[in-house]
């Protein structure tokens, strides 16, 4: 079975601050893909990262950056430089040798101006 | 470019009442599915489908009914209402997904979901 935990339910932070989402997963599969999306007030949820199993390289966008590590079972997700346009609930999710994502519960992030 | 739409975006129904929410995607995507979310659950699989006339269940199945005649359209429908359905349901599609001995993952999108209350 997979599984996908973010423990932090709600992150609040001051405008300009750092912050680290975390996500750990849990699966059997060899080959695997993990996923960020992003849910900000208005509803919808809007992708922004995937990655794949084989690749553990750290990739950066503008302020979004990921960390991936397979030794620890976690694909943490840092914003540099918060935003109030940040603010917004965070998924990491998870798909295996199936189709079907799992998500996690996610995280509330709010960024206080 | 419409992408991928839901209707009605909010539905207030009454408990027994049939409901169809509809999913519609212009990417010809070989995949779809159906989300619901709830507090302190994330998103959780109802149905989905890799082609048309194909589909499966997901995690939370009992009470939703799906069907796929066409590509692009994917309803989900609630066949007698129940206030544990009350909800927001999200419909996702995803490009093909190749199997083999490494496997690719196409990214899901997701359209802008559905609010049902369920009185």
């Amino acid at each position: 079975a997979q599984k996908v935990t973010q423990a932090q339910t709600e992150i609040s932070v001051v405008e300009k601050e750092d912050v680290t989402l975390d996500c750990v997963y849990e699966t059997r599969d060899t080959t695997y893909y993990l996923f960020w999306y992003k849910q900000p007030p208005s509803g919808e949820l809007v992708f922004l990262i995937r990655r794949n199993s084989f690749d553990e390289q750290n990739e950066i966008s503008g302020r979004y950056s990921w960390n991936f590590q397979k030794s620890t079972s976690s694909f943490n997700f840092t914003i540099t430089a918060s935003q109030v346009v940040d603010s917004a609930v965070y998924f990491c999710a998870l798909s295996g040798r199936r189709v079907k994502l799992t998500f996690g519960t996610g995280t509330r992030l709010t960024i206080i101006p | 470019d419409a992408g991928i739409t839901q209707s009605p975006r909010y539905k207030i129904t009454e408990t027994g009442r049939q409901v169809t929410l509809m999913c519609h995607q212009t990417w010809s995507h070989s995949y779809m599915f159906w989300y619901r979310q709830d507090l302190g659950h994330g998103l959780r699989l109802i149905y989905y489908s890799a082609a048309a006339d194909i589909t499966d269940k997901g995690e939370v199945s009992d009470g939703y009914v799906v069907s796929r005649s066409k590509t692009e359209n994917f309803p989900l429908t609630l066949e007698s209402a129940t206030r544990s359905q009350t909800s927001v349901y999200f419909c996702a599609s995803s490009d093909r997904w190749l199997a083999g001995v490494q496997g690719h993952q196409e990214t899901q999108y997701f359209g802008p979901g559905t609010r049902l209350l369920v009185l």
